[in-house]
């Protein structure tokens, strides 16, 4: 298996811009999280989607968040209009069954925003 | 609310030594606790995971025990390698039919040749 996808690895954008990260999950898993991980505060869950919907938003940080599933392999996080403060590794995870099972990371996203 | 302590923070040892991390959890509901590894520039794998059904589970040099009375569990790697030096994550899943795990802070290990 392919593990957790996740593309761009690196992101450099300025201050302003829009940004999109992409997830696939693990073929069969029906639960996806995305976490965003910093020094000063560690893993945070920003959202979780179950069958493809949004079942628990309250982590992500602002309305310039959003976040979709349009089908069970994909996901996008998008961050409108991007601020240095939103520098940070983006985590996507999924699991065979959100509410029991365990959670698969991807290899994340470096965000910097200039 | 719920929370997981993780000690210690950073944490040396000699290669061919025992590193023990420790966590405490404050759900009792708590039923699920994986264990984490995340090397530089990679997201976090699991390592090995126990069931709060189960006392103690062990994966080659990996173990880790669980101690429901008093609410934590540790991670043991005997025999460390310096490719064991890692951040190690904690979490705790507080209840069945829930989705969100609890993270520890995160240990360092620097494993020393």
């Amino acid at each position: 298996d392919a593990g957790v996808i996740q593309s761009p690895r690196h992101e450099v954008t300025e201050m302003g811009q829009e940004v999109t990260l992409r997830c696939k999950p693990i073929s069969g898993h029906n639960s996806l999280f995305w976490y965003r991980q910093t020094m000063m505060r560690g893993l945070e869950l920003l959202i979780y989607f179950n069958n493809n919907v949004p079942i628990d938003d309250s982590g992500m940080p602002e309305d310039r968040f959003s976040a979709k599933m349009p089908n069970a392999s994909f996901s996008t996080l998008k961050i409108q209009p991007s601020e240095p403060r939103d520098s940070a590794v983006y985590f996507c995870a999924s699991s065979a069954d959100g509410s029991t099972d365990t959670q698969y990371f991807g290899p994340g996203t470096r965000l910097t925003v200039l | 609310g719920e929370n997981v302590e993780q000690h210690p923070s950073t944490l040396s040892v000699q290669e061919g030594d025992s590193a023990v991390i420790k966590c405490t959890y404050s759900d009792s509901a708590s039923n699920y606790f994986p264990w984490y590894k995340q090397e530089l520039g990679k997201g976090p794998q699991l390592i090995i995971d126990i069931r709060s059904n189960v006392g103690e589970k062990k994966d080659q040099r990996i173990a880790v025990t669980l101690n429901k009375t008093a609410k934590h569990f540790s991670l043991h790697i005997t025999e460390t390698q310096p490719e064991d030096s890692a951040v190690y994550f904690c979490a705790a899943k507080p209840s069945s039919g829930t989705y969100k795990y609890i993270f520890g802070t995160g240990t360092r290990l620097k494993v020393l040749a």
